[in-house]
């Protein structure tokens, strides 16, 4: 079965900043999604990047950017220009060829001013 | 457009007791699925619908049935709800399964 592991219960960073969080992943599959979604304390889950496994190129959306590894099975967020409504959990998910969503347990990340 | 909309927000129920909770999505996705996410753990799959009439489980189905009649409607119900059901809800839906899911608000359920 398909297991997702988010070391790091917590993080923090100083505002403006660089912080990596860290996304590891179990599979047999060689064709699968990665997502990183972020919840902030208003509950709602939204996407803060995607990367597709046969791309080898890193996924990057404005100051968010991923380092996928494939055989090593990583999957990191790279948080540049750290700002204060950054702060929030940070979901690493995987999507497996039965559509099926498995997430790791989340990263708190704060943001010091 | 809406988005996905769920409802109730909020709810607390005795033990034993049965619900629906409602999720609505005006975005003609295809692909719709039931979460419940509790502290300290990430999201886990309760049921998913790839298309109107078909539905199948996921990681966490017991105590739980779905029904998919329309393709914007996916409502879970709780058949006899108890203590361990005590989580919050996350209804999403997505136009295939490859592409990012897009969530409701949540609904916190408290089973006494």
């Amino acid at each position: 079965a398909q297991t997702v592991t988010q070391s790091q219960p917590e993080m923090s960073v100083q505002e403006a900043e660089t912080v990596t969080l860290s996304c590891t992943y179990d599979t047999s599959e060689s064709d699968y999604y990665l997502f990183w979604y972020k919840q902030p304390p208003s509950r709602q889950m939204i996407l803060v990047i995607r990367q597709e496994a046969y791309k080898q190129q890193n996924a990057t959306e404005n100051r968010f950017s991923v380092n996928f590894q494939k055989a090593a099975k990583s999957f990191s967020l790279k948080i540049s220009d750290s700002q204060l409504g950054d702060a929030a959990m940070y979901f690493c998910a995987y999507r497996a060829s039965n559509y099926q969503l498995i997430w790791g347990a989340g990263t708190k990340l704060i943001i010091k001013p | 457009n809406a988005g996905v909309t769920q409802t109730p927000k909020f709810q607390v129920l005795k033990t034993g007791q049965s619900m629906t909770l409602q999720c609505a999505q005006d975005m003609n996705h295809e692909y719709m699925s039931w979460y419940r996410q509790d502290p300290g753990m990430g999201l886990r799959l309760i049921h998913y619908s790839v298309g109107a009439g078909i539905t199948d489980q996921g990681e966490v189905p017991n105590g739980y049935n779905v029904s998919r009649s329309t393709t914007e409607d996916f409502p879970l119900r709780l058949l006899s709800a108890a203590p361990s059901q005590t989580s919050v809800y996350f209804c999403a839906s997505s136009p295939n399964a490859g592409f990012e899911q897009f969530f409701g608000p949540g609904t916190r359920l408290t089973v006494l």
